[in-house]
């Protein structure tokens, strides 16, 4: 079965919210994680990346969070602006392939 | 620097059909891998290649699908006597090293339609 999840499969926001995606994982010897956007039509885009030995990692306008011990993640969108709208995948490196979750589809409302 | 490139981006096959599937990776990069995701689904790994190599196919169904990579031209995802539960969007993406990390980028995907 998919070792990694997402909570919540709507997120609805206002234009200027932040915005909070989670995803849950089950493997507890994951060492490298990432977050994809995908918007409708479109392949995945990559946004940011964090290895097991960080706890945070920051971007533009982006923050990934890991907690190893609950094995939980989640990527922070500050001020959310309607181009964020998309789906949004978080995904377990495994060194040759990616294991999905199923995708929070985010919403920016202006 | 082209991206990835698919094509086609939609094809419609008719069931029994033949389906081939084309990925053409970045400029330098000799990894290539593809996924497959149902609607409403995240993506799911199919095959791992490298130039005229398959190193992991173990998302491949065992029948009807089949992939290559050769020395020269794009990598080539084939399904033969398709079904319409293989309508789905294909997503190939290249790398220049082995693994799927922040220089892996992924194309734009085929949508197959199977009727």
């Amino acid at each position: 079965g998919e070792s990694v999840g997402l909570h919540l499969p709507t997120l609805s926001v206002q234009e200027g919210d932040n915005s909070i995606i989670n995803c849950a994982y089950s493997n507890s010897a994951s060492d490298y994680f990432i977050w994809y956007k995908q918007e409708s039509g479109k392949g995945p885009q990559f946004i940011i990346d964090i290895r097991s030995n960080m706890d945070k990692r920051q971007g533009q306008r982006v923050t990934v969070l890991l907690n190893k011990t609950v094995k939980h993640l989640s990527l922070q969108i500050a001020a959310t602006q309607p181009g964020d709208s998309a789906v949004y995948f978080c995904a377990e490196n495994m060194r040759t392939a990616l294991i999905f979750g199923k995708g929070t589809t985010l919403s920016v409302s202006s | 620097n082209a991206g990835v490139m698919q094509n086609p981006r939609h094809l419609v096959r008719r069931r029994g059909q033949e389906a081939r599937l084309r990925c053409s990776p970045m400029k330098g990069h000799s990894h290539v891998y593809w996924y497959r995701q149902l609607p409403e689904e995240g993506l799911k790994f199919m095959v791992y290649l490298q130039k005229e190599n398959i190193i992991d196919e173990s998302g491949m169904p065992k029948e009807r699908f089949s992939a290559e990579f050769p020395k020269e031209g794009p990598s080539i995802l084939r399904i033969q006597q398709v079904v319409r539960g293989d309508s789905a969007a294909y997503f190939c993406a290249s790398s220049r090293q082995r693994s799927m990390n922040t220089e892996a980028f992924f194309g734009q995907g085929t949508r197959l339609t199977v009727v």
